[in-house]
């Protein structure tokens, strides 16, 4: 399985931008880009995926790098309700492969 | 509303003890899936199961057995082969689909054995 890079931790204010950085060096080119959050004591939570092109939805928004080795995920407005971990994880396309590798994410801290 | 649940939220057990954690959805997925998260860990998972009467094992499936016999039910039994089964047990749906993977996940059951 193709690997990711994150940064174990990042820190932000309230109502400011978050850009959550992930290396994917080895990805494969049927490979999609997921991210998922975990809350504190609770289940992870899908933030959203793309494969190549930028993609937005009510959440959030994922860069994607030209050469697809790395990917942002951007919050717009950061609240105190997006302090969680958040994962960037990677899925090959078709076949009967639906595993999703969770590694250890970033912890992202809002400030008030 | 549909989702996950699962039950209980916290569970004690004696060593030595089998155990049953229950997964129920109302998403109609045919996909289902049990992990296993450690203090400080990302997810790891147990075992996996696209349709009703088939499962596979997944990274870390010594200890675990499940059943699939509805399509809304996967319970997972932690046996006292497992070494260490004090964890955070999380279970996820998906439907299958070839450009999304996306998992949705229960409240999780907080296991501790001593």
């Amino acid at each position: 399985d193709a690997k990711t890079t994150q940064p174990n931790s990042m820190e932000s204010n309230e109502e400011e931008p978050v850009h959550l950085p992930c290396n994917h060096s080895t990805i494969s080119g049927t490979d999609y880009i997921h991210w998922y959050r975990q809350l504190p004591s609770q289940g992870p939570e899908y933030v959203i995926h793309g494969l190549t092109s930028n993609v937005n939805n009510r959440m959030a928004s994922l860069a994607i790098a030209e050469d697809r080795k790395s990917s942002t995920l951007i919050l717009h407005r950061a609240t105190l309700r997006d302090a969680a971990v958040y994962y960037c994880i990677l899925t090959g396309s078709g076949g009967s492969n639906y595993k999703l590798t969770f590694g250890k994410g970033t912890l992202l801290t809002v400030n008030p | 509303d549909g989702g996950i649940t699962q039950s209980p939220k916290y569970l004690f057990r004696k060593e030595g003890q089998n155990v049953t954690l229950s997964c129920e959805q109302n998403l109609n997925h045919d996909a289902m899936y049990w992990y296993r998260q450690d203090p400080g860990q990302g997810l790891r998972l147990i075992y996996y199961s696209q349709i009703v009467n088939d499962f596979q094992k997944g990274d870390i499936a010594e200890g675990y057995s499940v059943s699939r016999e509805k399509k809304e039910s996967f319970p997972l039994t932690v046996t006292s082969a497992q070494k260490n089964p004090t964890a955070f047990y999380l279970c996820a749906s998906s439907i299958q689909g070839v450009t999304s993977y996306e998992q949705y996940f229960g409240p999780g059951t907080r296991l501790t054995v001593t």
